[in-house]
């Protein structure tokens, strides 16, 4: 079966340009997750899906950050006018259920820099 | 934010020698996960520890938790170069979703 899968791996935007990224989980997973990864840091929580509903939005930076997932499958991370701080690798990752008690599945992620 | 350290940032070894790597955290919380990084496989899971657990084993793997000091320690036995990895404890806490977050890693390097 299919893992995680994101596009674009790699993306390279002009400052102040809009993105998009987008994340395929597991096929009946419920629980989506994006994360942002600084050079050398570890993932950083964005914000969190159950199925079509964003529960948490806490961890997005700014408002120029939005999240979508209108269907309860697809997701996609927008952001807005792309500042060099926004230069990281984005991680998408999926659960089985909404427990705390499960692994996440880490797709690939999309590699994005803001010159 | 950052929710742990992890300890040492780097350890190079050689193979066939064990690897272990700690980590501390800051609030309660419901289980630690380890996960493994590279740029071949991306972020994998390892192992799963909840919190009334001491620990764990999974193979070469072996984990445990101490909730009194807030700690977590990883040891890989016999270790391989295709360990070669950057490895990050994460942590649930028992409010909230099952959000990870995640320590700032330890960079792994297995010569052969």
């Amino acid at each position: 079966g299919a893992g995680v899968s994101q596009s674009p791996r790699y993306k390279v935007a002009k400052r102040g340009q809009d993105v998009a990224l987008r994340c395929d989980p597991i096929s009946g997973h419920v629980s989506l997750f994006w994360y942002q990864q600084a050079l050398g840091q570890g993932p950083e929580f964005l914000t969190y899906f159950q199925n079509e509903a964003q529960l948490d939005k806490s961890g997005l930076p700014s408002d120029r950050f939005f999240a979508e997932r209108p269907e309860g499958s697809v997701s996609t991370l927008k952001i807005q006018r792309t500042q060099q701080e926004d230069s990281a690798v984005y991680l998408c990752a999926s659960s089985f259920t909404t427990g705390t008690s499960y692994e996440q599945y880490f797709g690939p992620g999309t590699r994005l820099t803001v010159t | 934010s950052q929710q742990g350290e992890e300890d040492p940032q780097a350890l190079s070894i050689q193979e066939g020698e064990n690897a272990t790597m700690n980590c501390s955290y800051k609030t309660s919380i419901n289980n630690l996960q380890w996960y493994r990084q590279n740029s071949g496989r991306g972020l994998v899971h390892l192992i799963l520890i909840r919190s009334n657990e001491r620990e764990k084993h999974s193979g070469r793997l072996r984990v445990t938790l101490d909730t009194s000091k807030k700690s977590s320690s990883l040891l890989i036995t016999a270790s391989r170069a295709a360990d070669t990895a950057s490895y990050f404890c994460a942590t649930v806490m028992n409010s909230g979703y099952s959000t990870l977050t995640f320590g700032k890693g330890t960079m792994l390097l297995v010569s052969p």
